[in-house]
């Protein structure tokens, strides 16, 4: 079965405080996998997509990389506006449409 | 910029109401998609289209129905409101085809309140 499992689930970081946040897949193939983040009361605003394993991605202080089972969302230096929920999905071979998500790591910056 | 706009912010309906969510979107997708979003469950796919008048169910699509009569609109429609329906509801469209690999971009979402 298609799974995709985000760790950890909360993650609170101080100001600069680097880290990264997971994303474990299981899918019969890959055709792409998604990082999304999403601010409280709003819809999930699209990152990045990656296609093949040792693809990265950049944006800002976000990197995303991904492996053959998994993905990391790393964050350098994070600043309080950083603060929101991640969320990682991913669109295996066998749908041509839909695609499944983790239910997210919630993260939270403090100045 | 892609953008996916949805009819309400908040919704307030009363149990065994009619409630209609409406999405539009102006990038000419072919696919679009209703999710709803809780606490602890995270987004869960109610229906898609991946074509006018063409629906498939998702993985909950007990309670509800949904209608896309035009390209660019899809609607949700709740027959029979329940409190259990209260929810975040999150529209999404993406392009399908030859790009298959695309992701799908999401509309503000609406807030429903069933009482």
């Amino acid at each position: 079965e298609d799974q995709v499992t985000q760790s950890p689930e909360a993650l609170r970081l101080q100001e600069g405080e680097s880290s990264s946040l997971n994303c474990s897949y299981t899918v019969s193939g890959l055709r792409g996998l998604f990082w999304y983040r999403q601010d409280p009361g709003k819809g999930p605003e699209f990152l990045f997509t990656l296609y093949s394993a040792g693809e990265e991605k950049e944006k800002e202080r976000l990197k995303a990389t991904l492996t053959k089972k998994e993905s990391f969302l790393h964050i350098t230096a994070p600043k309080p506006e950083d603060s929101a929920t991640y969320l990682c999905a991913v669109r295996p071979y066998s749908s041509a449409s839909k695609i499944i998500f983790g239910s997210g790591t919630r993260l939270s910056i403090r100045p | 910029d892609v953008k996916v706009t949805q009819s309400s912010r908040y919704l307030v309906k009363r149990t065994g109401e009619k409630v209609f969510l409406e999405c539009v979107q102006d990038m000419d997708h072919e696919n679009m998609f209703w999710y709803r979003q809780d606490p602890g469950l995270g987004l869960r796919l109610i229906y898609f289209s991946y074509d006018v008048k063409m629906k498939e169910k998702g993985d909950i699509p007990e309670g509800y129905s949904v209608s896309r009569e035009k390209k660019e609109r899809f609607s949700l429609i709740l027959e029979s409101a329940s409190t259990n329906q209260t929810s975040m509801y999150l529209c999404a469209s993406g392009p399908g085809g030859t790009v298959p690999q695309e992701t799908q971009y999401f509309g503000p979402g609406t807030r429903l309140l069933v009482l």
